[in-house]
Formats: structure tokens, C-alpha cells, sequence
């Protein structure tokens, strides 16, 4: 069966660290994965998407992810957090129809 | 480009009660799809609709319902409604479909609470 694994339902990093927040897709699953963010009471939205060009993909606002065949995983990174950045954040895969991961609630510490 | 809008943005309905919610796509999108996104079960896939016809759909009951205009804009009906239904509902369009590598937009949502 198709999925996408987002783990980790909270991740909280300080201002300026590292972000890192991990995505894993079945095999089943085409590779055309997508990550959105969700700002409070909006919709989504796109961040990156990958579509086979590259492998690392860049995005908006500092964001890109990796792409890794033998791992199964679309891990999105930003290398310094801003404060903005508290969101939550969903990673998707396309097959017959888009499935997304639970998500993943990004926290900011001052 | 306007972005995509749905209307309205809060709906308070009770048990029983039918509701339809409205989205217009971005000028020129063609697909529409909706979800429905709550805290336990997150964002799960309804339907798509392209050029008036339903081309793919979730794992829903009868109960949820939708439909495409000439015009593209889409709406989705919620019949007998349960308090399970309460959730955000999120319409997305694209230029040709949800799936493949199509960017979907997505509105603010409809956030319904059912009483």
C-alpha cells in the first residue's frame, strides 16, 4: 500500500539550528513527493517538490530536501531557524491519488 | 493571479443538517480537489474533480458529495451530518490534475464545527 511516514509529530530546535524534519514513502509510491507548510488557520503551502530532475531540491524560504531512492526518504532541512519558521509541515507522495504524511509540528525556541 | 477561495470560511452546523461548501479555483485551473483535514486523521483525500467529471475519490461515505461548474468552480455537499464531520475543509486546484507533478494551491478552508 501506498504511504507517507512523517516521523516525529513535534520537533522543536532553537533559533538558528538546524532544521531537519524526516519523511519516508513506500516504494509503491511514484517518486513525486511534495512538502507543504501550514501556517495557523490557512491552507498549505508548497515549499518543494520532487520530480525526478534533481535530486536535492531547493524551496522556498531557505527550505530544500533530498531525495534518497535507497532510503526511501524525502527528509526537508533548512540549515538556520527563524522564528517564522513555526508552522506545521506535511510531506506528500503522488501515486493515483495524493497521500500525505500526519505532519509534523515545527516549534521555534527563542 | 487570485489565489484559491473558499467560502464560507466558518460554518456551525448541527446533527442531521446538510451543508455544501463552495471553493473557485485560480483563473485558468481546470482540476479541483478536496480534503478534509482533522486532528486525529490529517489530511485525507475526498475527491478531484476535472472539466465537470469526478475523476478520483477517497475513502468517504455517499454522504460526501461533490460537483464541478463549466466554469470550474466546484462544490462539495455534506448530507446528514455527524459530529465526526466537524474538520477543516481544503479545496486545491491545479492546471490538469492532483497527481503527477502538477502543483496543487490550496484555499484558506472551510472550518466546520457540527453540533
Amino acid at each position: 500500500a501506498q504511504s507517507v511516514t512523517q516521523l516525529g509529530s513535534h520537533v522543536s530546535v532553537s533559533e538558528g539550528a538546524l532544521v531537519l524534519l524526516r519523511c519516508n514513502y513506500s516504494s509503491s509510491v511514484p517518486p513525486y513527493l511534495f512538502w507543504y507548510v501550514q501556517y495557523p488557520n490557512q491552507g498549505l503551502q508548497l515549499l518543494l517538490k520532487y520530480t525526478s530532475a534533481a535530486t536535492l531540491v531547493k524551496g522556498i524560504n531557505g527550505f530544500e530536501a533530498e531525495f534518497k531512492k535507497s532510503e526511501t526518504s524525502f527528509h526537508l532541512t533548512k540549515p538556520s531557524a527563524h522564528m517564522s519558521d513555526a508552522a506545521e509541515y506535511f510531506c506528500a507522495g503522488v501515486g493515483d491519488k495524493i497521500i500525505f504524511g500526519k505532519g509534523t509540528r515545527l516549534h521555534i525556541l527563542p | 493571479k487570485a489565489g484559491v477561495t473558499q467560502t464560507p470560511r466558518y460554518l456551525i452546523k448541527t446533527r442531521g443538517q446538510q451543508v455544501t461548501l463552495s471553493c473557485s479555483p485560480i483563473s485558468g485551473h481546470r482540476s479541483v480537489s478536496w480534503y478534509q483535514q482533522t486532528p486525529g486523521q490529517g489530511l485525507q483525500f475526498l475527491f478531484e474533480y476535472f472539466s465537470e467529471t469526478q475523476r478520483n475519490k477517497g475513502n468517504f461515505p455517499g454522504r460526501f458529495s461533490g460537483r464541478q461548474f463549466s466554469n470550474s468552480r466546484s462544490e462539495m455537499n455534506v448530507s446528514t451530518l455527524e459530529l465526526g464531520d466537524s474538520a477543516l475543509y481544503l479545496c486545491a486546484s491545479s492546471q490538469v490534475t492532483s497527481r503527477g507533478t502538477d502543483t496543487q494551491y490550496f484555499g484558506p478552508g472551510t472550518r466546520l464545527t457540527v453540533l
